[in-house]
Formats: structure tokens, C-alpha cells, sequence
């Protein structure tokens, strides 16, 4: 069955550490591959997305993710965390059939400090 | 740019009840997705409609049904709620081209809380 596996569930870090969420799906095919964020009373919001191409994406506010095929990996990272990334973080997946029914992780809440 | 529109924003109900939510999509996009988020856990597809027809199924019982309109707004409909059926329901919009669907843009959601 497909699925998508996030290890950490949460994670606590100061301001300006750096970040790496872990995500592995488990996939037959060519998958379309993306990270949600949720912050504190907001909707899920689209942080990046990889179809294909160079599998290292740049998304809004200083995230990138790398996707590793031979791994099966689609990490989350960013340099330098800010207070204002305190939120929940959610990998996606979905077959590149068209449909875009995506399978989610169960996600990670990063709490980052002053 | 009026963003995808859920409503309403929180419903309680109890057991054996019937509930509709609905949604109303981002402009210019033809395609609605619904899905399931249970408490601490990632959301889960439920059904996907596109030109008034349900596209696609999660792994969901008949109980959960829907309906596309004209104007590509949503309806998901519940029937004889369960207290498992407690979860956000979340509406995600998107637009269709050539059969290939793409990025979803998400609601706020509906809270349902079944009694």
C-alpha cells in the first residue's frame, strides 16, 4: 500500500539552529512529492512541491527539499530556523497518474524558541 | 483573490445523524478533493469530483458521499454518524487540465464533533 512516513513528530530547536524533517514514502512508480505547513490557527498551506526535474526544490520562506530516489526520501530543510516557523509540518505524496490523491504523513510539530 | 471557502466552520451532532458540509473552491479551479483529519494524524483522501462526478475513492464507506455543482463548489454529506466520524474535514481545490490534476490549495476546514 502507499504511504508516507515521517520520523520525527516533534521536534524542538532555538532560533537561527538548523532544520531537517525526515520523510519516506513507499511508492511503485513515479511519484509527485510535496510539503504542507500548518502554523498556529491557520489552513495547510503548499511550502513546496517536486514533480520532476532537479531534485533539489526551493519553496516559500527559505525551505528546500531534496528528493533521493535510490532512498526514497523527500527531507525538508532549512539553514536557519525562525520563531515564526513554529507550526506542523506535513510530507504528501500522490501517484503521477493525474488524480492527485495525495497520502500524507502523520507530521512533525516543530516548536522553535527564542 | 477569495481563497478556498469552507463552511461552517464548526458543527456538533450526535450519533446517527446526518451532516453536509461544503465547499467552495479557489477561483478559476474546476476540481475538489475532501479529506479526513483525525486528531494528531495527517489528513486522508475521502473523494476527489471533477465535472460534477466523483473522480476518485479513499478507503471510506458509502456513508460518505458528495456532490459537485455547476460552479464547482462541494458538497460532502455523512450519514448515521459515527463518534469515530469526529474529525476536521478538510476541502482542497485545484484545477484540471488535459486529466491531469494539479497542486491542491486547502481550506480552513470544518470541525465536526459527533456526540
Amino acid at each position: 500500500a502507499q504511504s508516507v512516513s515521517q520520523h520525527n513528530h516533534h521536534v524542538i530547536l532555538s532560533e537561527a539552529a538548523s532544520l531537517e524533517l525526515g520523510c519516506n514514502y513507499s511508492y511503485g512508480g513515479t511519484v509527485n512529492l510535496f510539503w504542507y505547513v500548518q502554523y498556529p490557527g491557520q489552513h495547510l498551506q503548499l511550502l513546496l512541491k517536486y514533480f520532476s526535474g532537479d531534485p533539489l526544490v526551493k519553496g516559500i520562506k527559505g525551505f528546500e527539499a531534496e528528493f533521493i530516489k535510490s532512498k526514497f526520501s523527500f527531507n525538508l530543510r532549512k539553514p536557519s530556523v525562525q520563531w515564526s516557523d513554529t507550526a506542523e509540518y506535513f510530507c504528501a505524496a500522490c501517484m503521477n497518474t493525474g488524480f492527485q490523491k495525495l497520502v500524507f504523513g502523520t507530521g512533525t510539530r516543530l516548536l522553535v524558541s527564542p | 483573490d477569495a481563497g478556498v471557502t469552507q463552511s461552517p466552520t464548526h458543527l456538533i451532532k450526535t450519533r446517527g445523524q446526518q451532516v453536509t458540509l461544503r465547499c467552495s473552491p479557489k477561483s478559476g479551479h474546476d476540481t475538489v478533493s475532501w479529506y479526513q483529519q483525525a486528531l494528531g494524524q495527517g489528513p486522508q483522501f475521502i473523494f476527489q469530483y471533477y465535472e460534477e462526478e466523483e473522480r476518485q475513492r479513499g478507503n471510506f464507506p458509502d456513508r460518505f458521499s458528495g456532490h459537485q455543482f455547476p460552479n464547482y463548489s462541494s458538497e460532502l454529506n455523512v450519514n448515521a454518524l459515527l463518534l469515530g466520524d469526529s474529525a476536521l474535514y478538510l476541502c482542497a481545490s485545484s484545477l484540471t487540465r488535459d486529466g491531469l490534476t494539479d497542486t491542491q490549495y486547502f481550506g480552513p476546514g470544518t470541525r465536526l464533533t459527533v456526540l
